[in-house]
């Protein structure tokens, strides 16, 4: 599996453009960039995942450089509940065993 | 629709003791995980299944065994709890060829 390399923590104030950035320089061909997100005492939640370019739902925005060395998570005009830890996680869709890292803390402040 | 359900959310078992952790999913997911997380680590794979009858060992599988009868069932045992397996235990399913997580809302082990 891809290793993934995320900032440990990062800090924003509501109302600002979040964007976490993940490494993962030995991703394969058939690999996938999924992302997660992480309330205090929750499970992991699917935010979003993308192969190439860009991808965009209702909740982020997914950018992929042409090489997929890394990628980005762009979250909009973030709130205090956006507080949590976001796990970027790379694999095929065939396979099951998934490697979390330790994921990046956001912290959102009023 | 429930997703994935867990029991107990809580639990405090004194060294020495066993349990059975349960999951359930009412997806049809072939796919089923346990993870365990520490206080502020990631999530580490401790067991796997593919289907019913197939199970294979995670990251840290020692200390924990499974089973897979049923497509919609997937325990996972404690049989001789350590106070190192005090952690919060997240059960997982997905479908085969959709790389997408669903996740339980956890069990708090304290071992004592």
């Amino acid at each position: 599996l891809a290793k993934t390399t995320q900032p440990i923590s990062m800090d924003s104030y509501e109302g600002q453009e979040v964007n976490i950035t993940c490494s993962h320089n030995n991703i394969a061909t058939n690999d996938y960039i999924t992302w997660y997100q992480q309330f205090p005492s929750q499970g992991p939640r699917f935010i979003i995942q993308g192969y190439k370019t860009k991808v965009t739902n209702e909740v982020a925005s997914l950018f992929i450089p042409a090489d997929r060395k890394s990628s980005t998570l762009s979250l909009p005009r973030v709130s205090l509940s956006d507080t949590a830890v976001y796990y970027c996680l790379v694999g095929d869709n065939a396979g099951n065993m998934l490697t979390f890292g330790g994921g990046t803390r956001l912290m959102v402040k009023p | 629709n429930a997703g994935v359900t867990q029991t107990p959310k809580f639990q405090v078992l004194k060294t020495g003791q066993s349990m059975t952790l349960q999951c359930a999913q009412d997806m049809n997911h072939e796919y089923m995980s346990w993870y365990r997380q520490d206080p502020g680590m990631g999530l580490r794979l401790i067991h796997y299944s593919v289907g019913a009858g197939i199970t294979d060992q995670g990251e840290v599988p020692n200390g924990y065994n499974v089973s897979r009868s049923t497509t919609e069932d997937f325990p996972l045992r404690l049989l001789s709890a350590a106070p190192s397996q005090t952690s919060v235990y997240f059960c997982a399913s997905r479908s085969p060829g959709i790389n997408i997580q669903y996740f339980g809302a956890g069990t708090r082990l304290s071992v004592l």
